[in-house]
């Protein structure tokens, strides 16, 4: 089975505080996705990558970074935390379309975090 | 350009009872459609998807989906929903024409909540 882990379930943070999420796939997956999710607005893509250092850019990049030094990590940055960064984030790993005809998403456990 | 919709965001159902959950979607190409389901505390979970062949997609604990392109639908189904099926429900759609490295757009989520 995959299995995509995440570095904390919980993280509380003060604003202005640089904060990393880390995430590690044991899969050997390309692919690896950030997302928040909020009540009401599902999941949004924060950035992706489809290869060690390659990333892009998804729908709510601002305010975040993200970097991919090995391709079994992928980790989220706020640089400088604000309240409404307060969420849950969720990573994710999926192989390419081109090796296996779709590209089903695994997801981590979550990482709840409070910006004070 | 690729969207997803779930028209509602609450589903209640008796135990026993057929459960549906709605999902429509917008593409320039062809569709691939994914339903996944989160449970509390809990990270994503990979339920079944639809890439190609038959309308009728079984996934897993007993969860079906039917494509239908003309009304560009993948509801999710089950015939005899179980109070273990309470649960927050994503729907995820990738276009064919999207080669952005398999990144998927999701739904709001749809809450369904089973009753004894």
């Amino acid at each position: 089975d995959v299995k995509v882990t995440q570095s904390s379930r919980y993280l509380v943070k003060r604003t202005g505080e640089k904060v990393f999420l880390e995430c590690v796939q044991d899969m050997d997956h390309e692919n690896m996705f950030w997302y928040r999710q909020d009540p009401g607005l599902g999941l949004r893509l924060i950035y992706f990558s489809y290869d060690v250092k390659m990333k892009e850019k998804g729908d709510i990049p601002e305010g975040y970074s993200v970097s991919r030094e090995k391709k079994e990590r992928f980790s989220l940055i706020l640089e400088s935390a604000s309240t409404n960064q307060t969420s849950m984030y969720l990573c994710a790993s999926s192989l390419p379309y081109r090796t296996t005809g779709s590209d089903t998403q695994y997801f981590g456990p979550g990482t709840r975090l409070t910006v004070l | 350009a690729q969207s997803v919709a779930q028209p509602e965001d609450q589903v209640n159902v008796a135990e026993g009872n057929p459960l549906t959950v709605k999902c429509t979607y917008s593409v320039s190409g062809n569709p691939y459609l994914f339903w996944y389901v989160q449970y509390p505390n809990r990270g994503l979970q990979f339920l079944l998807k639809y890439i190609t062949g038959d309308n009728l997609v079984k996934g897993s604990y007993g969860f079906e989906a039917e494509f239908n392109k003309s009304q560009t639908s993948f509801h999710l189904k089950k015939p005899s929903a179980l109070v273990s099926d309470s649960a927050l429900y994503f729907c995820a759609v990738r276009d064919s024409y999207n080669t952005n490295a398999g990144k998927s757009t999701f739904g709001d989520g749809t809450t369904l909540t089973v009753k004894p």
